[in-house]
C-alpha cells in the first residue's frame, strides 16, 4: 500500500515568511509524528499526535511552531516567521502497534530553505 | 530524559570487509532501541529493532545488532559489506514504559557508513 507522503518535497522561502508543511500518513495509523533534520541538531522530535487526545508539543522548538491534525488522518505543521535557523529537513512518521509497540513508518521529508 | 551517542560519524571500508557501527545510550527507564537507515536522498527505513527476548535481532539483509544492557549499547554489525551498504545510520531509543503510546524516538547524531570498492 502507499507509504507516508509528504509536501511539498522542497519549500524555498524569505526569512520571515509563514510556511505550511503537510504530511498524509498511511491510511489507519493512528499516530502521528513530527520530527526535524538539520545538520547542527541531528533529528529532533518536535509533535507527536495519538486519535483524539491532546497531542505531546514537548519538542516544538518556539512558539512560531504549531501543528494540527485533522480528522485524526492529514496533518499541518506551519512555521510562522520564518528564521534562517529553521532550515532543516522535516520528517513526518505514522505509527500503528505492532508486537505490543507503535512502529513508525517516515515519509520521504520536506527540505525548508529559509534565506 | 535520553540520549543516543554514535561514537564514530564517519565510517569508511573496502567492500567485503566486516564492520561495526556503534552505538551507546543513557536513560533512566527501560527502552525499546531501533537502528534506521537513509539511503542518499531517501527518507528513513527501520533497518532493526530490539523490543524484548532474544539480545541479538538481525535484519534480512545482513545485518544484525546486540543489545547489552549492562554497557547501554546496542551495536550494528556486517560480517561483509556490499557497496549498496553506503548510507548513513542512526541509531534510536524509545521509551519502554511511556504509560501511553508516545514511542517518541530520540536518535543518535548518525554515523555515515561509505564502502569503497
Amino acid at each position: 500500500g502507499a507509504g507516508v507522503s509528504q509536501s511539498p518535497s522542497n519549500k524555498v522561502t524569505e526569512k520571515g515568511k509563514d510556511v505550511e508543511l503537510r504530511c498524509d500518513p498511511i491510511s489507519g495509523h493512528t499516530a502521528l509524528y513530527w520530527y526535524r533534520q538539520s545538520l547542527g541538531q541531528g533529528l529532533e522530535f518536535l509533535i507527536y499526535f495519538q486519535g483524539n487526545s491532546a497531542p505531546d508539543k514537548s519538542g516544538l522548538p518556539s512558539d512560531r511552531f504549531s501543528a494540527e491534525r485533522t480528522g485524526g488522518s492529514v496533518s499541518t505543521l506551519t512555521i510562522q516567521r520564518t528564521q534562517q535557523e529553521d532550515s532543516a529537513v522535516y520528517l513526518c512518521a505514522s505509527s500503528y502497534k505492532r508486537g505490543g509497540v507503535y512502529e513508525q513508518f517516515f515519509g520521504p521529508g520536506t527540505r525548508l530553505t529559509v534565506l | 530524559a535520553q540520549s543516543v551517542t554514535q561514537l564514530d560519524s564517519q565510517v569508511p571500508v573496502f567492500e567485503e570487509a566486516p564492520v561495526e557501527l556503534r552505538c551507546n545510550y543513557s536513560s533512566s527507564v527501560s527502552v525499546y532501541l531501533f537502528w534506521y537507515v537513509q539511503y542518499p536522498n531517501q527518507g528513513l527505513q527501520l533497518l532493526l529493532k530490539y523490543l524484548s527476548g532474544s539480545t541479538l535481532v538481525e535484519s534480512i539483509n545482513g545485518f544484525e545488532a546486540e543489545f547489552n544492557k549492562s554497557q547501554t549499547s546496542f551495536h550494528l554489525r556486517k560480517p561483509s559489506v556490499h557497496i549498496s551498504d553506503t548510507a548513513e545510520y542512526f541509531c534510536a531509543v524509545s521509551d519502554h514504559d511511556s504509560g501511553g503510546s508516545n514511542y517518541k524516538l530520540t536518535f543518535g547524531k548518525g554515523t555515515l557508513l561509505t564502502v569503497n570498492p
